[in-house]
């Protein structure tokens, strides 16, 4: 979707460096999102915002550092990375004034992440 | 431990053909089950989503089954196309935060 859009969409990098993953979406929701995408898990939830003071950890945190500069902008960080953060990062947003109770998540293009 | 177990992992048929990708869970607490739609290099979309208390969606020629006694759900792609070639996630919602909880995935290829 355009108006989320991630950068880089491509990283390669060494175990131990420090990286970040940059989201910003155009879409003017509260709620952000990332993920990781791993062969035969799914999409797994790292962090998530629903505004730019609250920050919740999710399913798999640990490693993984996040901050919320502005309604639009929601970075994540790899302090040391390992080869096991070797992925796929997605971010997402969504809207929790919409109607509908399901939610939709609005998700950005990707960046594949290769950690040696 | 996954929340929402999905199957197959990966699925070829036909064109024309109609395939089916299943899905389970076994929280209660989940109250809504959404199907997202992934293409190559894309980030996921949401394809159909479907309430616990109807048994059966359909948009256009996708159709949600959800049978809520066997905490069990389906996708069912009607003549599918080769441009149905994706990955599709199943997903559950549950809480307040109404988070997502997908399930490991499908890839399915229809060929021409």
């Amino acid at each position: 979707d355009a108006d989320v859009t991630q950068t880089p969409r491509n990283r390669i990098t060494k175990t131990g460096k420090r990286i970040m993953l940059e989201c910003s979406q155009t879409k003017g929701h509260d709620r952000m999102y990332w993920y990781r995408q791993d062969p035969g898990l799914g999409l797994r939830l790292i962090y998530y915002s629903f505004d730019v003071k609250d920050i919740n950890k999710g399913e798999i945190s640990d490693g993984y550092s996040v901050s919320r500069q502005a309604q639009a902008k929601f970075s994540l960080s790899l302090e040391s990375a390992i080869p096991n953060q070797t992925a796929l990062y997605f971010c997402a947003t969504s809207d929790p004034t919409g109607s509908d109770s399901y939610n939709e998540q609005f998700f950005g293009p990707g960046t594949r992440l290769t950690v040696l | 431990q996954q929340q929402v177990k999905q199957s197959p992992q990966s699925l070829i048929v036909q064109k024309g053909g109609i395939p089916i990708i299943n899905c389970a869970y076994e929280n209660t607490a989940f109250d809504y089950f959404p199907w997202y739609q992934q293409f190559p290099g894309k980030g996921p979309a949401l394809l159909i989503a479907i309430r616990p208390d109807v048994s059966e969606k359909k948009e256009g020629r996708f159709t949600i089954s959800f049978n809520k006694s066997a905490k069990q759900f389906s996708l069912h792609i009607m003549d599918s196309q080769p441009g149905d070639s994706a990955t599709y996630f199943c997903a559950a919602i549950s809480g307040s935060a109404r988070q997502l909880t997908f399930g490991s995935g499908t890839q399915l290829t229809v060929l021409p």
